[in-house]
């Protein structure tokens, strides 16, 4: 079984501070990697995708890639309320179609 | 506007009751998903579609069944034969050709009366 495994959290940081958020994968041929963030009663919403290792920027959000540790994290820096929700890692199956494998999600909370 | 619809946006099932929900997507997307998630939970494989009239079953296919006779539609049906439908789904879609970013629609409630 291919798993994705992260911590459920909650990770608590105040408001401006740096989230980290990490996540684990089994199948070492994975090729694409995602984060998504979800909203309480919302569907998942991309904000992040890497697929070379290293590290990938886009506005607040840092994820970053190591293939050979198997481990891709996200960063989010000056952490605002809004970014309270659930943090999802995913992998692509290809075995599946292409399918996403999910972790169960991260809870982060900022708090003001 | 282009996207992926779902719906209805909330159902409700009695008990022996066959119940179909509706996704559709104007993205011109090939490869299409269906998810299941339960509280706490991450998001579980049903059924997946990479071309018109093929598809295919995923990690948690029993009770479930499907129908892919539009590119742009891909329809799932919770039989009675699912025990424990009561959950939220969730209908994604991508380009066919490899590791594609999957978006998702606004989901389906399911709760069984």
């Amino acid at each position: 079984q291919k798993e994705v495994e992260q911590n459920s959290g909650p990770l608590s940081v105040p408001e401006g501070a740096i989230a980290s958020l990490n996540c684990t994968y089994s199948d070492r041929v994975s090729q694409s990697f995602f984060w998504y963030r979800q909203y309480s009663g919302k569907s998942p919403e991309l904000i992040m995708s890497i697929y070379s290792n290293g590290d990938k920027e886009d506005g607040r959000f840092t994820a970053q890639l190591n293939k050979a540790s198997q481990y891709v994290s996200l960063l989010i820096r000056d952490s605002q309320p809004s970014d309270s929700a659930t943090y999802l890692c995913a992998v692509n199956m290809r075995d599946s179609g292409y399918a996403l494998n999910f972790g169960k999600g991260t809870s982060l909370l900022v708090t003001p | 506007d282009g996207g992926i619809t779902q719906s209805p946006k909330y159902l409700f099932r009695k008990e022996g009751q066959n119940v179909t929900l509706s996704c559709e997507q104007n993205l011109n997307h090939d490869a299409m998903y269906w998810y299941r998630q339960d509280p706490g939970q991450g998001l579980r494989l049903i059924y997946y579609s990479q071309i018109v009239n093929d598809f295919q079953k995923g990690d948690i296919a029993e009770g479930y069944s499907v129908s892919r006779e539009k590119k742009e539609s891909f329809p799932l049906t919770v039989t009675s034969a699912q025990k424990n439908p009561t959950a939220f789904y969730l209908c994604a879609s991508t380009p066919l050709g490899g590791y594609n970013e999957q978006f998702f629609g606004p989901g389906t409630r399911l709760t069984v009366l």
